[in-house]
């Protein structure tokens, strides 16, 4: 399938921002997700953005589509250490359709 | 939110034998479930597209004979790993579709289980 890129690794300090980068290659992607992963619990939605949109702002969650580029992030204000765990990134082409994943991001936060 | 279960969380098997994954939606329906595979550091891979009361849809590369899948109720898929070898070994997470827009204007949600670890001896 396409391609979706992540960097493997992120350490910050608690209360600082933490901005977690992603890249696509399907241009037909309609929905782009941002998913949590923790040890012994099920991938978690965070947030998802349509593919016409530019940002979407949820609390301390903030993602940024530059769709001409194909990247997404996902911006964590006020990281906690609670915070630290997988992100994924990932796409689908149409809403209900199966997710195309990228390989995650591990998060640390340190005190 | 929905909860997605599997069972088990974690099976050694012996190469050669057969190990059956359940993933079962505990407070809704779900019509379309799907099969990922997971291998450290990478990916979730999409092997097959569970459709309950039909045959499941398998992506390319996935041996349907091997991976058998079966859908038989709105809320338990099942997936069967036949004559297992080590490289089968991986971790299995599943997921299941909610039947409607829960999320305004926005896509059909999935609700992910917490995976099952297969390692094969």
């Amino acid at each position: 399938g396409e391609d979706v890129e992540q960097s493997l690794f992120l350490s910050v300090r608690e209360g600082d921002s933490s901005v977690i980068n992603c890249t696509y290659t399907d241009s037909s992607s309609t929905y782009l997700y941002w998913y949590k992963q923790e040890p012994g619990a099920g991938l978690q939605l965070l947030t998802y953005i349509f593919s016409n949109m530019d940002m979407k702002q949820d609390q301390r969650l903030t993602v940024l589509l530059n769709k001409k580029d194909k990247h997404l992030s996902l911006r964590i204000a006020d990281t906690q250490t609670g915070d630290s765990a997988i992100y994924f990134c990932a796409e689908s082409i149409n809403s209900g359709y199966a997710l195309n994943f990228g390989k995650g991001t591990s998060l640390l936060v340190t005190p | 939110g929905a909860v997605v279960s599997q069972h088990p969380s974690r099976v050694i098997c012996k190469s050669g034998t057969s190990v059956k994954i359940e993933c079962r939606s505990l407070d809704f329906q779900a019509t379309t479930m799907f099969w990922y595979r997971q291998f450290p550091k990478q990916s979730l891979m999409l092997m097959a597209t569970s459709n309950e009361g039909s045959k499941a849809t398998y992506e390319q590369g996935v041996e349907k004979d091997k991976f058998l899948i079966n859908h038989a109720s709105l809320t338990l898929s099942t997936l069967t790993v036949t004559s297992a070898h080590p490289e089968d070994s991986s971790f299995y997470i599943c997921s299941a579709r909610v039947e409607q827009e829960t999320l305004a204007g926005g896509p059909y949600e999935q609700y992910f289980g917490p995976g099952t670890r297969l390692t094969v001896t």
